[in-house]
Protein backbone atom coordinates (compact mmCIF):
# COMPACT_ATOMS: atom_id res chain seq x y z
CA UNK A 1 0.00 0.00 0.00
CA UNK A 2 0.83 3.57 -0.28
CA UNK A 3 2.79 5.13 2.21
CA UNK A 4 4.16 8.56 2.69
CA UNK A 5 6.03 8.75 6.13
CA UNK A 6 7.27 12.06 7.75
CA UNK A 7 9.40 12.24 10.99
CA UNK A 8 6.56 12.48 13.41
CA UNK A 9 9.17 13.75 16.31
CA UNK A 10 9.06 17.23 16.44
CA UNK A 11 11.83 19.34 15.60
CA UNK A 12 13.36 22.12 17.92
CA UNK A 13 15.63 24.63 16.69
CA UNK A 14 17.78 27.23 17.19
CA UNK A 15 16.77 30.70 15.43
CA UNK A 16 19.27 31.19 12.46
CA UNK A 17 20.12 27.76 11.88
CA UNK A 18 18.35 26.05 9.06
CA UNK A 19 15.29 23.24 9.50
CA UNK A 20 15.77 20.07 7.18
CA UNK A 21 12.40 18.20 7.30
CA UNK A 22 12.42 14.64 5.35
CA UNK A 23 9.31 12.78 3.15
CA UNK A 24 9.97 9.63 2.31
CA UNK A 25 7.32 7.56 -0.19
CA UNK A 26 6.84 3.83 -0.82
CA UNK A 27 4.33 2.49 -4.04
CA UNK A 28 3.62 5.76 -5.34
CA UNK A 29 4.98 7.16 -8.27
CA UNK A 30 4.23 11.19 -7.87
CA UNK A 31 4.35 13.57 -10.85
CA UNK A 32 4.05 16.21 -7.97
CA UNK A 33 5.19 16.81 -4.37
CA UNK A 34 3.77 19.44 -2.40
CA UNK A 35 4.69 21.72 0.76
CA UNK A 36 2.30 22.84 3.14
CA UNK A 37 2.70 24.39 5.83
CA UNK A 38 -0.27 24.14 8.95
CA UNK A 39 -0.84 26.00 12.17
CA UNK A 40 -2.71 24.99 15.17
CA UNK A 41 -6.34 24.73 14.52
CA UNK A 42 -6.66 25.79 10.62
CA UNK A 43 -6.11 24.70 7.20
CA UNK A 44 -2.94 24.06 5.27
CA UNK A 45 -1.08 26.55 3.54
CA UNK A 46 0.85 26.21 0.33
CA UNK A 47 4.21 26.31 0.28
CA UNK A 48 6.28 24.96 -2.42
CA UNK A 49 5.58 22.51 -5.34
CA UNK A 50 8.39 20.57 -7.38
CA UNK A 51 7.71 18.11 -10.22
CA UNK A 52 9.12 14.68 -10.86
CA UNK A 53 12.06 15.63 -13.30
CA UNK A 54 12.96 18.91 -11.15
CA UNK A 55 15.94 18.19 -8.14
CA UNK A 56 15.35 21.29 -6.86
CA UNK A 57 13.45 24.25 -6.16
CA UNK A 58 13.75 27.79 -4.21
CA UNK A 59 11.60 30.35 -2.81
CA UNK A 60 12.89 32.96 -0.65
CA UNK A 61 14.32 31.16 2.97
CA UNK A 62 12.74 28.07 1.26
CA UNK A 63 14.06 24.92 -0.30
CA UNK A 64 12.78 21.61 -1.47
CA UNK A 65 14.76 18.84 -3.20
CA UNK A 66 13.66 16.04 -4.85
CA UNK A 67 15.27 12.28 -5.50
CA UNK A 68 12.46 10.24 -7.13
CA UNK A 69 15.35 7.53 -7.02
CA UNK A 70 15.52 7.76 -3.21
CA UNK A 71 11.71 8.23 -3.19
CA UNK A 72 12.50 11.32 -1.17
CA UNK A 73 11.83 14.99 -0.42
CA UNK A 74 13.79 16.65 1.84
CA UNK A 75 12.66 20.66 3.06
CA UNK A 76 14.93 23.13 4.46
CA UNK A 77 14.59 26.59 6.02
CA UNK A 78 17.30 28.35 6.37
CA UNK A 79 17.71 31.20 8.38
CA UNK A 80 14.97 29.98 10.75
CA UNK A 81 12.82 32.27 13.11
CA UNK A 82 10.36 31.82 15.27
CA UNK A 83 7.65 32.82 12.88
CA UNK A 84 8.55 29.42 10.97
CA UNK A 85 7.07 27.54 14.18
CA UNK A 86 4.24 25.43 12.75
CA UNK A 87 3.75 21.69 11.52
CA UNK A 88 5.13 21.13 7.74
CA UNK A 89 3.08 18.73 5.89
CA UNK A 90 4.31 16.75 2.57
CA UNK A 91 1.86 15.89 -0.22
CA UNK A 92 1.64 13.74 -3.51
CA UNK A 93 -0.13 13.93 -6.54
CA UNK A 94 -0.14 11.42 -9.64
CA UNK A 95 -1.40 14.34 -11.68
CA UNK A 96 -2.01 18.04 -12.24
CA UNK A 97 -5.44 18.68 -10.18
CA UNK A 98 -5.21 15.16 -8.69
CA UNK A 99 -6.05 14.59 -4.82
CA UNK A 100 -3.53 15.03 -2.38
CA UNK A 101 -2.14 11.84 -0.39
CA UNK A 102 -0.28 13.66 2.76
CA UNK A 103 2.28 13.04 5.47
CA UNK A 104 1.60 12.74 8.56
CA UNK A 105 3.81 16.03 9.19
CA UNK A 106 6.66 17.42 11.04
CA UNK A 107 6.05 20.33 13.70
CA UNK A 108 9.33 22.70 13.87
CA UNK A 109 9.93 24.73 16.47
CA UNK A 110 12.25 27.44 16.32
CA UNK A 111 13.85 29.20 19.82
CA UNK A 112 14.81 32.64 20.21
CA UNK B 1 -4.48 35.03 -3.98
CA UNK B 2 -7.41 32.45 -4.22
CA UNK B 3 -9.39 32.23 -0.93
CA UNK B 4 -11.49 29.72 0.49
CA UNK B 5 -13.74 30.07 3.42
CA UNK B 6 -15.69 27.36 5.39
CA UNK B 7 -18.50 27.80 7.82
CA UNK B 8 -18.65 27.10 10.86
CA UNK B 9 -15.42 27.35 11.80
CA UNK B 10 -16.70 25.72 15.23
CA UNK B 11 -19.61 23.38 15.73
CA UNK B 12 -20.94 21.48 19.06
CA UNK B 13 -23.86 19.47 18.59
CA UNK B 14 -25.96 16.60 19.88
CA UNK B 15 -25.54 13.10 19.66
CA UNK B 16 -27.83 11.99 16.44
CA UNK B 17 -28.30 15.23 14.78
CA UNK B 18 -27.05 16.28 11.54
CA UNK B 19 -24.41 19.06 10.60
CA UNK B 20 -23.69 21.11 7.73
CA UNK B 21 -20.25 22.60 7.09
CA UNK B 22 -20.01 24.86 4.02
CA UNK B 23 -17.07 25.31 1.78
CA UNK B 24 -16.89 28.31 -0.64
CA UNK B 25 -14.29 29.30 -3.02
CA UNK B 26 -14.86 33.20 -2.89
CA UNK B 27 -12.36 34.49 -5.89
CA UNK B 28 -12.51 32.14 -7.88
CA UNK B 29 -14.30 29.16 -9.47
CA UNK B 30 -13.58 25.22 -8.46
CA UNK B 31 -14.77 22.17 -10.44
CA UNK B 32 -13.39 19.99 -8.28
CA UNK B 33 -13.48 20.07 -4.20
CA UNK B 34 -12.12 17.83 -2.09
CA UNK B 35 -13.08 16.97 1.85
CA UNK B 36 -11.01 15.61 4.47
CA UNK B 37 -10.77 14.85 7.94
CA UNK B 38 -7.83 15.76 10.45
CA UNK B 39 -7.63 13.78 13.91
CA UNK B 40 -5.54 15.27 16.48
CA UNK B 41 -1.66 15.07 15.99
CA UNK B 42 -2.74 12.93 12.33
CA UNK B 43 -2.69 13.99 9.01
CA UNK B 44 -5.45 14.93 6.34
CA UNK B 45 -7.36 11.45 5.38
CA UNK B 46 -8.98 12.58 1.95
CA UNK B 47 -12.62 11.29 2.61
CA UNK B 48 -14.20 12.41 -0.46
CA UNK B 49 -13.59 14.49 -3.90
CA UNK B 50 -17.12 16.77 -4.63
CA UNK B 51 -17.48 17.36 -8.49
CA UNK B 52 -19.85 20.16 -9.56
CA UNK B 53 -22.78 18.95 -10.50
CA UNK B 54 -22.29 15.34 -10.19
CA UNK B 55 -22.19 12.79 -7.17
CA UNK B 56 -19.10 12.79 -5.02
CA UNK B 57 -16.51 10.23 -5.02
CA UNK B 58 -15.68 8.89 -1.75
CA UNK B 59 -12.59 6.99 -0.35
CA UNK B 60 -12.72 3.67 0.84
CA UNK B 61 -14.39 3.04 4.50
CA UNK B 62 -16.30 6.62 4.48
CA UNK B 63 -19.71 6.05 4.59
CA UNK B 64 -21.31 7.60 1.40
CA UNK B 65 -25.07 7.86 3.69
CA UNK B 66 -23.31 9.32 6.49
CA UNK B 67 -21.18 12.03 4.99
CA UNK B 68 -23.41 13.38 2.39
CA UNK B 69 -21.76 16.02 0.26
CA UNK B 70 -23.71 18.66 -2.38
CA UNK B 71 -21.68 20.75 -4.96
CA UNK B 72 -24.22 22.73 -6.63
CA UNK B 73 -22.53 25.43 -8.01
CA UNK B 74 -18.88 26.45 -8.90
CA UNK B 75 -18.10 27.82 -6.09
CA UNK B 76 -20.10 26.06 -3.09
CA UNK B 77 -19.69 22.44 -1.82
CA UNK B 78 -21.42 21.39 1.51
CA UNK B 79 -20.74 18.50 3.71
CA UNK B 80 -23.52 17.36 5.93
CA UNK B 81 -22.50 14.97 8.65
CA UNK B 82 -26.09 13.21 9.08
CA UNK B 83 -26.57 11.28 12.87
CA UNK B 84 -23.43 12.55 14.24
CA UNK B 85 -21.91 10.62 17.24
CA UNK B 86 -18.99 11.54 19.25
CA UNK B 87 -16.28 9.39 17.06
CA UNK B 88 -16.92 11.89 14.54
CA UNK B 89 -15.84 14.45 16.67
CA UNK B 90 -12.71 16.04 13.95
CA UNK B 91 -11.00 19.01 12.48
CA UNK B 92 -12.69 19.05 8.51
CA UNK B 93 -11.14 20.76 6.05
CA UNK B 94 -11.87 21.45 2.26
CA UNK B 95 -10.22 22.27 -0.46
CA UNK B 96 -10.48 23.84 -3.99
CA UNK B 97 -9.24 23.47 -7.45
CA UNK B 98 -9.45 26.04 -9.36
CA UNK B 99 -11.13 26.16 -12.48
CA UNK B 100 -8.89 26.26 -15.97
CA UNK B 101 -5.77 26.22 -13.79
CA UNK B 102 -2.98 24.30 -15.46
CA UNK B 103 0.27 22.20 -14.72
CA UNK B 104 1.83 25.43 -13.64
CA UNK B 105 -0.66 26.16 -10.89
CA UNK B 106 -1.89 22.94 -8.98
CA UNK B 107 -1.67 24.04 -5.35
CA UNK B 108 -4.74 23.35 -3.31
CA UNK B 109 -6.44 26.71 -1.91
CA UNK B 110 -7.55 25.46 1.63
CA UNK B 111 -10.75 26.44 3.92
CA UNK B 112 -10.11 27.04 7.49
CA UNK B 113 -11.50 24.19 8.49
CA UNK B 114 -14.49 23.46 10.52
CA UNK B 115 -14.11 21.50 14.18
CA UNK B 116 -16.43 19.33 15.45
CA UNK B 117 -17.24 18.17 18.50
CA UNK B 118 -20.08 15.96 19.37
CA UNK B 119 -21.77 15.27 22.64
Amino acid sequence: SQKIEQNSEALNIQEGKTATLTCNYTNYSPAYLQWYRQDPGRGPVFLLLIRENEKEKRKERLKVTFDTTLKQSLFHITASQPADSATYLCALAKAAGNKLTFGGGTRVLVKP
Amino acid sequence: GAVVSQHPSRVICKSGTSVKIECRSLDFQATTMFWYRQFPKQSLMLMATSNEGSKATYEQGVEKDKFLINHASLTLSTLTVTSAHPEDSSFYICSADRLGQGPENTEAFFGQGTRLTVV
